[in-house]
């Protein structure tokens, strides 16, 4: 079975300030690893993916197999990253499994 | 192009009601499924489907019932409503059935009673 686990429901920090939000994994195989993000009052959108080694709106993650994590970082946050994430997999079932996620909220 | 979209944004429901909840996308995606999303779970899959005339079960099918007969549109029945059906319910779909970036609708808030 597949698995994800963001331990973080909320996380708050200050405009300007480092920001990772925590996600690990539990797949025997290989797995495809996504953070999708819904701004408020919008749909959820893919945010970045692990094959494409992308660096979207500041954001990062890297795959760290041996941790099994996907940790999403950025080094300076903004008020517009203020958003509800999501870390997803895909595994060979080829059903993408979401996170519970972690409300992100960057203050002035 | 509309993207994906849902009908109705919001629904209240009696206890053994039943009702479609529609989904359509107007970008040939051949992959689309269904998601509920509750707080502190995040999004749970229900039932998905890799093209037309072929639907399979997700980690939450029970209660919901779903038919792929074009390719446009996936909608996702609810038979006998139970107030553990109260959720949010997003349609996404994606080009192929790699499900890489998947194109989510608006959602549809479904209350029942």
């Amino acid at each position: 079975a597949q698995r994800v686990t963001q331990p973080e429901k909320l996380l708050s920090v200050f405009k300007g300030a480092p920001v990772e939000l925590k996600c690990n994994y539990s797949y025997s195989g290989s797995p495809e690893l996504f953070w999708y993000v819904q701004y408020s009052r919008q749909r959820l959108q893919l945010l970045l993916r692990h094959i494409s080694r992308e660096s979207i709106k500041g954001f990062t993650a890297d795959l760290n197999k041996g941790e099994t994590s996907f940790h999403l970082k950025k080094p300076f946050a903004q008020e517009e990253d203020s958003a509800m994430y999501y870390c997803a997999l895909t595994g060979s079932a080829r059903q993408l499994t979401f996170g519970s996620g972690t409300q992100l909220t960057v203050l002035p | 192009n509309a993207g994906v979209t849902q009908t109705p944004k919001f629904q209240v429901l009696k206890t053994g009601q039943s009702m479609t909840l529609q989904c359509a996308q107007d970008m040939n995606h051949e992959y689309m499924s269904w998601y509920r999303q509750d707080p502190g779970m995040g999004l749970r899959l229900i039932h998905y489907s890799v093209g037309a005339g072929i639907t399979d079960q997700g980690e939450v099918p029970n209660g919901y019932n779903v038919s792929r007969s074009t390719t446009e549109d996936f909608p996702l029945r609810l038979l006998s409503a139970a107030p553990s059906q109260t959720s949010v319910y997003f349609c996404a779909s994606s080009p192929d059935w790699s499900t890489d970036t998947q194109y989510f609708g608006p959602g549809t808030r479904l209350t029942v009673l």
